[in-house]
């Protein structure tokens, strides 16, 4: 029963560099989002996709791009690491939006 | 969404009952108020929501004043397990948002 996936756990990247944190959900949910957190911070929406083939932006989109690349997995990407993007990423996911949401464990990125 | 005001901190013996507030005064109609928790770096974890009367889960308990002005988490036999910041949020039916604040970080002692 392995609910929200999130890979990898860890990661360092230099500046620039280019990385997709990957999530997969079996839960069969529509509803996906990507959240960071920063120390001493909640977390923060960056994008979510409401159902398979629709993503939106959220509070804190700059910087990243994300996929719903079909029902179980949503990609986040940053195409150009900036070290202000150093935080850790939450995936969560919702049979709909108006459900609780199940957490991913994390990916804790760092970028020197 | 409404803004949310949580003390920072706070301090419960093991065995006994844990009363997290929440301050949402803006509050309006069509808001649910929602409870998470985060356990040290874990990601966050459901414990319960409602709109108008008070709910119960095999978790915790939620009160929520006649006027929806303010909250209680009740979580009736704390135990040590139970350390973590707890998120108070309210949203919109139907909204895909939860807007996390900085949370009430509840230290169970021995």
């Amino acid at each position: 029963n392995a609910g929200v996936t999130q890979t990898p756990k860890f990661q360092v990247l230099k500046t620039g560099q280019s990385m997709t944190l990957q999530c997969a959900q079996d839960m069969n949910h529509n509803s996906m989002y990507w959240y960071r957190q920063d120390p001493g911070m909640g977390l923060r929406l960056i994008y979510y996709s409401a159902s398979e083939g629709t993503t939106d932006k959220g509070e804190v989109p700059n910087g990243y791009n994300v996929s719903r690349l079909n029902k179980r997995e949503f990609s986040l990407r940053l195409e150009s690491a900036a070290p202000s993007q150093t935080s850790v990423y939450f995936c969560a996911s919702n049979p709909r939006s108006n459900q609780p949401q199940h957490f991913g464990d994390g990916t804790r990125l760092s970028i020197l | 969404d409404a803004k949310t005001t949580q003390p920072p901190s706070m301090d419960c013996a093991e065995g006994r009952a844990a009363n997290l507030p929440c301050n949402h005064s803006t509050i309006s109609g069509n808001e649910y108020v929602y409870w998470y928790r985060q356990i040290h770096s874990q990601g966050p974890q459901y414990i319960i929501h409602g709109l108008k009367n008070n709910e119960t889960n095999e978790m915790a308990s939620l009160i929520i004043t006649e006027d929806r002005k303010s909250s209680t988490l009740i979580l009736p036999h704390a135990t040590l397990r139970d350390t973590a910041v707890y998120y108070c949020i309210v949203r919109k039916g139907g909204s895909e948002k939860l807007v996390f604040g900085k949370g009430t970080k509840l230290t169970v002692n021995p």
